[in-house]
């Protein structure tokens, strides 16, 4: 099975502080992405990446910031956390294929008072 | 700008009922539906999936209707049960070599009662 591993499950930071959230996959997918779910709002794209080093705009890419230095892993950065970032992050893998299935990992619940 | 529609929020059926959940996309050139299925606690995970040159198909009791014309899509389960409690989200995209933009519904939380 495909496992996508987010380092943390709740995190709670402050205004203004520089935030990493950690996403390890096992499977060799060349495809990872970042999502934020907000209720009423569903899933939206942050950002993705098709190859290490390489990334893509999602449609809301304000405020965040990515890396890709290796394959297996992807960090969304939150450069000056603000309280509207404050939501449930959701890390995903997929191989390298048209149509090929999203692997969820099972989020981040990050919380900026 | 939502680009998927989903509809109901929230659905609740007696054990046995047969829920349905629509979807409405605006962009033609989307030609992958697919539906990810989510528990309390864990991320989204696939469903079942649908291209627009068939009208339906169905895994199990899960079935995905699809309306090319009305650019609609619905997602049936049969003899629903209290284990399919859970979210439920549509998405489409448009095929690019190598990788898959998904856009998601706001999601559909349902509640099968025993």
């Amino acid at each position: 099975d495909v496992k996508v591993t987010q380092s943390s499950r709740y995190l709670v930071k402050r205004t203004g502080e520089k935030v990493f959230l950690e996403c390890v996959q096992d499977m060799d997918h060349e495809n990872m992405f970042w999502y934020r779910q907000d209720p009423g709002l569903g899933l939206r794209l942050i950002y993705f990446s098709y190859d290490v080093k390489m990334k893509e705009k999602g449609d809301i890419p304000e405020g965040y910031s990515v890396s890709r230095e290796k394959k297996e892993r992807f960090s969304l950065i939150l450069e000056s956390a603000s309280t509207n970032q404050t939501s449930m992050y959701l890390c995903a893998s997929s191989l390298g294929q048209s149509n090929s299935p999203l692997h969820f990992g099972n989020g981040t619940r990050l919380t900026v008072t | 700008q939502q680009q998927v529609k989903q509809s109901p929020q929230s659905l609740i059926v007696q054990k046995g009922g047969i829920p349905i959940i629509n979807c409405a996309y605006e962009n033609t050139a989307f030609d992958y539906f697919p539906w990810y299925q989510q528990f309390p606690g864990k991320g989204p995970a696939l469903l079942i999936a649908i291209r627009p040159d068939v009208s339906e198909k169905k895994e199990g009791r899960f079935t995905i209707s699809f309306n090319k014309s009305a650019k609609q899509f619905s997602l049936h389960i049969m003899d629903s049960q209290p284990g399919d409690s859970a979210t439920y989200f549509c998405a489409a995209s448009r095929s690019r070599r190598g990788f898959q933009k998904l856009v998601f519904g706001t999601g559909t939380r349902l509640l099968v009662s025993p």
